[in-house]
């Protein structure tokens, strides 16, 4: 199984400041076959279920702020917040999707405002 | 609009099964796989497994097998976790999530349900 790695579990950054979210796996998770990176990003706010931020670790959903950015390949990578506002506040997953099951999440970041 | 409904909240004693339902609106309902993911209280993300929205093959985590089932009803555009056996270790809030890409097994989780808890409790 490919285990995802996520540092630091928490951080806590001041407003208006970069956020840097950290993500490792176990084994790479780029397919060379199409050149693509395995690998999403959610956030999730209390009480609710995990929303989609990036997929393919670089393509941005519809609608997500451009303050937020995926970065890395093979089995190192990065999410971004370049300016946290307050309604960031929220745990990050991120989460390989590559070949064959199970498919595996890191154990979650916790952002909070400082 | 894409919409995956869960059912509703279910209290369970130990040794028991619960059978929770996802029914899927808004889209093709046989073209788009959906798993199941669970999360503990104040855990993180375990994934549970998948079966083929036309009721085709499954697949489940290592840890469930034996005491998952996944199905799916293409008629009603739903699909089913049941899980058996129950300890306390599976009190949890359950999720069905949808697969972003056409006809893939496993992929990125665009559209989620709005969870089920589930509390294991004697």
């Amino acid at each position: 199984d490919i285990v995802m790695t996520q540092s630091p579990d928490s951080l806590a950054v001041s407003l208006g400041e970069r956020a840097t979210i950290n993500c490792q796996s176990s084994q790479s998770v780029l397919h060379t076959s199409n050149n693509k990176n395995y690998l999403a990003w959610y956030q999730q706010k209390p009480g609710q279920p995990p929303k989609l931020l990036f997929y393919w670790a670089s393509t941005r959903v519809s609608g997500v702020p451009d303050r937020f950015s995926g970065s890395g390949s093979g089995t190192d990578f990065t999410l971004t917040i370049s300016s946290l506002q307050a309604e960031d506040v929220a745990v990050y997953f991120c989460q390989q999707y590559h070949s064959s099951p199970p498919w595996t999440f890191g154990q979650g970041t916790k952002v909070e405002v400082k | 609009q894409v919409q995956l409904v869960q059912s509703g909240a279910e209290v369970k004693k130990p040794g028991a099964s619960v059978k929770v339902s996802c029914k899927a609106s808004g889209y093709r309902f046989s073209s788009y796989y959906i798993h199941w993911v669970r999360q503990a209280p104040g855990q993180g993300l375990e994934w549970m497994g998948v079966s083929s929205p036309s009721g085709g093959g499954t697949a489940y985590a290592q840890k469930f097998q034996g005491r998952v089932t996944m199905t799916g009803d293409t008629s009603t555009s739903t699909v089913y976790m049941e899980l058996s056996s129950l300890t306390s270790e599976d009190t949890a809030v359950y999720y069905c999530a949808r697969v972003g890409q056409w006809v893939s097994a496993g992929g990125f989780y665009d559209y989620w349900g709005q969870g089920t808890v589930v509390t294991v409790s004697s």
